[in-house]
Order: structure tokens, then C-alpha cells, then sequence
């Protein structure tokens, strides 16, 4: 079974911190993902990426950065935590087919980490 | 942009009923997925449908897609108090995912 492990469950952190929200996952997949969940907004996608050293910004890329030395590890850097970060933040990956890209494969969860910025 | 969107927002159902839900997207498609999170969980994967399929059956789920009409339905039968839970769609085009905002299904014993 895939295992996707996100490093804390429960962070907090204040404004103007830069922080690190770790992600492994073991299956080999291709594909890493970030979103942020809120409450009426559903997952909105912050930043993916298709293989080491690569990334693509996705829907709410501002405030946030990533970083993918390793394949089986995708963080997610805030640079300046800001109070409007507060939330709950999800960490996935896939497999890629030539058929069917990045976006095509089931995806695998991690947990979460819900971050509250004070 | 939030790209698909859940219809109802939240359903409770008694156990043993049926739970319907329904999702819009606004672009085209590989596949349609739908998730499930249990309360403080990850999502969890549950179906996918591929956009020239029309109907999909897994266990007690059953899901169509209407590309004309970019739309898809989940239908769980014989509701469980386990199936308490929010269930995504999720619109898989070739690079991106784009999730819905989910639906809260309750099932009362």
C-alpha cells in the first residue's frame, strides 16, 4: 500500500516564520503535490511537481515555495508565515502514464498537517 | 479558479438509505475521480472514470459522467453509519487535478 507520510500533524507557528511542511512518500511516484484545504473552498492546488528538481506553480503559488531534491520528498516552504496561511495543508502523489500525464493517476494522501500561524 | 463544484454541499441520510451526489466541472478531462475523507484524514482515492465511459460500478458505489454536460454523480447504496464522511470530485486533466469543494454526507444508525 502507498504510504504517504507528512512530518507533523499539528504545527504552530508566528507571523514572519519562515516554515517547512515535509513530505515522503515510498511508492517511486513520479508526481508530488501541495494543497491547502479551507473550509467552503474545498483543496486548492499551491504547487506540484513531475520529477526531482522540478516544479509548477498551481492555483495559489504566492507566499509559498517548494523544493524536490529527492523523489521520494516534496516540501513546502513558507517563506514569511503570514496569518492568512492558517490552514490545513495536504500532501499527494501519483503515478505518471504516458497516457495520462501528472494529472491523470489516482492520487495518495497524506494526513495532513493542520498549521496555525499566530 | 475552483473548477468543480458538489452538489449538496452536505446530505443526511438514514442508514440503509441511498446518498446521491453530484459534481460540475468547467474544462475538459482524462478521467473524473472521486475521493472520500474521513473527519481530520487525508482524502482517500474511491473511482475513476475515464471521459469516454458513462457509467462506472465499484462494490456499492456507482458513478456516471455526462461530458456534454461536464457533470458526474456517485451514487452510494445501502448507506452504512461508516459512510459518514466528505467525498470530493476531482476533474483529472493531463498536468492538474482540480478538486471540488465536497459534499458532507452524514448517515444517522
Amino acid at each position: 500500500d502507498v504510504k504517504v507520510t507528512q512530518s507533523s500533524r499539528y504545527l504552530v507557528k508566528r507571523t514572519g516564520e519562515k516554515v517547512f511542511l515535509e513530505c515522503v512518500q515510498d511508492m517511486d511516484h513520479e508526481n508530488m503535490f501541495w494543497y491547502r484545504q479551507d473550509p467552503g473552498l474545498g483543496l486548492r492546488l499551491i504547487y506540484f511537481s513531475y520529477d526531482v528538481k522540478m516544479k509548477e506553480k498551481g492555483d495559489i503559488p504566492e507566499g509559498y515555495s517548494v523544493s524536490r531534491e529527492k523523489k521520494e520528498r516534496f516540501s513546502l516552504i513558507l517563506e514569511s508565515a503570514s496569518t492568512n496561511q492558517t490552514s490545513m495543508y495536504l500532501c499527494a502523489s501519483s503515478s505518471s502514464h504516458v497516457k495520462t500525464g501528472a494529472g491523470g493517476q489516482p492520487q495518495h494522501f497524506g494526513d495532513g498537517t493542520r498549521l496555525s500561524i499566530l | 479558479s475552483q473548477q468543480g463544484e458538489e452538489d449538496p454541499q452536505a446530505l443526511s441520510i438514514q442508514e440503509g438509505e441511498n446518498a446521491t451526489m453530484n459534481c460540475s466541472y468547467k474544462t475538459s478531462i482524462n478521467n473524473l475521480q472521486w475521493y472520500r475523507q474521513n473527519s481530520g484524514r487525508g482524502l482517500v482515492h474511491l473511482i475513476l472514470i475515464r471521459s469516454n465511459e458513462r457509467e462506472k460500478h465499484s462494490g456499492r458505489l456507482r458513478v456516471t459522467l455526462d461530458t456534454s454536460k461536464k457533470s458526474s454523480s456517485l451514487l452510494i447504496t445501502a448507506s452504512r453509519a461508516a459512510d459518514t464522511a466528505s467525498y470530493f470530485c476531482a476533474a483529472h486533466g493531463y498536468q492538474k487535478v482540480t478538486f471540488g469543494i465536497g459534499t458532507k454526507l452524514q448517515v444517522i444508525p
